[in-house]
């Protein structure tokens, strides 16, 4: 099986610009988490979706972030307008319920000039 | 709020030896999970190990074994017989039982080097 499949897996932007973060979760998931890591920070949890909507999304920073999932096999982080502090490496994870083993995806490095 | 704290930022350890990483943390729930994922340069991040709390048997997966203790609340993670690789950064993580808190909170991170 396909693990959890992120794109791009690198972006760099200017600042200002609108950037879209994707995921595909595991198929048969139905839970998915956005993750944000950075060095001042460590990793942490920016929203989850369970059974496609969102439960928690108390660790969005600002209204520029906002994240969907349309369907169980899809979702997307996006940031408009992107910021240079929002520089960091973002994962989605997955798991078959929201008790479960989270398994990540490999990352999306994001750079904003 | 659950804390959770990896005291050595910085790890060593010669290839075939044996390592072990702290981790401890805070809560006041009696169940939780705990786990340990492994970090390298690829910045994949990969499930090592997981630990019920609720469970007294020590979690193992091959060379990787965990020491819990609960009243301590402490979770540390032994590497036995150190491959090359094995060097990455490791993450200790912590997550309710209960539906309100499938987060995970993570630790700050112990690098491992293994020389060779």
């Amino acid at each position: 099986d396909a693990g959890v499949i992120q794109s791009p897996r690198h972006e760099v932007t200017e600042m200002g610009q609108e950037v879209t973060l994707r995921c595909k979760p595991i198929s048969g998931h139905n839970s998915l988490f956005w993750y944000r890591q950075t060095m001042m920070r460590g990793l942490e949890l920016l929203i989850y979706f369970n059974n496609n909507v969102p439960i928690d999304d108390s660790g969005m920073p600002e209204d520029r972030f906002s994240a969907k999932m349309p369907n169980a096999s899809f979702s997307t982080l996006k940031i408009q307008p992107s910021e240079p502090r929002d520089s960091a490496v973002y994962f989605c994870a997955s798991s078959l319920y929201p008790q479960e083993t989270q398994y990540f995806g490999p990352g999306t490095r994001l750079l904003v000039l | 709020a659950q804390t959770v704290t990896q005291s050595q930022p910085e790890m060593s350890v010669q290839e075939a030896e044996t390592v072990t990483l702290s981790c401890t943390y805070d809560t006041s729930e009696s169940d939780y999970y705990l786990f340990w994922y492994k970090q390298p340069p690829s910045r994949q991040m990969i499930l090592v190990i997981r630990q019920e709390a609720y469970k007294q048997q020590n979690a193992t997966e091959n060379r990787f074994s965990v020491n819990f203790q609960k009243a301590a609340k402490s979770f540390s993670l032994k590497i036995s017989d150190s491959q090359l690789g094995d060097a990455a950064m490791y993450f200790c993580a912590y997550r309710s039982i209960n539906n309100a808190g499938n987060m995970l909170t993570f630790g700050g991170g112990t690098r491992l080097m293994v020389k060779p």
